[in-house]
C-alpha cells in the first residue's frame, strides 16, 4: 500500500541555523511531491513541490531534494527563523487523473531564538 | 491567503446527527478535494470532485458524501456522526487535474459529542 513517513517527528534548531526535514515514501509510482507547512490551528500552506523527473528544486530559503533510488525526500530551510516553527508534511501523489495526496504524520520544527 | 474559504470554522454536533461543511475554491480552480485530519495526524484523503462529479475516493464509508456546484464550490456531508469523526476537515482546490499546485483552506473543526 501507499505510505509516506517521516524519519524525525520533532526537530529543534537555533535561529539562523539551517534545518533539514526528511521524508521517506514507499510508492515508487509517485511522480509528484509537495511540502506543506501547517501552523497551529491553520490549514496546510504550500511551500514547494517537485516532480519525479527532477532531483532538486529551490525556492525562497527552501530547497527540496528528491532521491528516487532510495525513495527519500528532504526539505532544507536556510537561515531558519522563529516564524518557521510549525509542523511540516511531505505529501505524494501517485500520478494519473486522480489527484489524491498521501500525507505522512508530520515533523514538528521548533526554532529557538 | 490561498483563496480557498471554508465554513463554518468550528462546530459541535451530537453523535448521530448530520453535518454539512462548505468550501469555496480559489477562482478558476475546478477541482476540489476533501481531507480529514485527526489531531496529531496528517490529512487523509476523503474524495475529490471534478466538474461536479466525484472522481476518486479514499477509505471512507458512504455516510461521507459530497457535492460540487457549477461555480466549483463544494459541500461535504457526513451522516450519522460518530465520535471518531471529530477532526479538522480540509478543503483543497487546484486549477485542474494534474495541476502542480494544490491549495488548502483553513479547515472546519468538527467536534462530535
Amino acid at each position: 500500500g501507499e505510505s509516506v513517513g517521516l524519519h524525525l517527528p520533532t526537530l529543534s534548531v537555533q535561529e539562523g541555523d539551517n534545518s533539514i526535514i526528511n521524508c521517506a515514501y514507499s510508492n515508487s509510482a509517485s511522480d509528484y511531491f509537495i511540502w506543506y507547512k501547517q501552523e497551529s490551528g491553520k490549514g496546510p500552506q504550500f511551500i514547494i513541490d517537485i516532480r519525479s523527473n527532477m532531483d532538486k528544486r529551490q525556492g525562497q530559503r527552501v530547497t527540496v531534494l528528491l532521491n528516487k533510488t532510495v525513495k527519500h525526500l528532504s526539505l532544507q530551510i536556510a537561515a531558519t527563523q522563529p516564524g518557521d516553527s510549525a509542523v511540516y508534511f511531505c505529501a505524494e501523489n501517485p500520478g494519473g487523473s486522480n489527484y489524491k495526496l498521501t500525507f505522512g504524520k508530520g515533523t514538528l520544527l521548533t526554532v529557538n531564538p | 491567503e490561498t483563496g480557498v474559504t471554508q465554513s463554518p470554522t468550528h462546530l459541535i454536533k451530537t453523535r448521530g446527527q448530520q453535518v454539512t461543511l462548505r468550501c469555496s475554491s480559489q477562482s478558476g480552480h475546478n477541482t476540489v478535494s476533501w481531507y480529514q485530519q485527526a489531531l496529531g495526524q496528517g490529512p487523509q484523503f476523503i474524495f475529490q470532485y471534478y466538474r461536479e462529479e466525484e472522481n476518486g475516493r479514499g477509505n471512507f464509508p458512504p455516510r461521507f458524501s459530497g457535492l460540487q456546484f457549477p461555480n466549483y464550490s463544494s459541500e461535504l456531508n457526513v451522516n450519522a456522526l460518530e465520535l471518531d469523526d471529530s477532526a479538522l476537515y480540509l478543503c483543497a482546490s487546484s486549477a485542474q487535474q494534474g495541476s502542480n499546485t494544490i491549495y488548502f483552506g483553513e479547515g472546519s473543526w468538527l467536534t462530535v459529542v
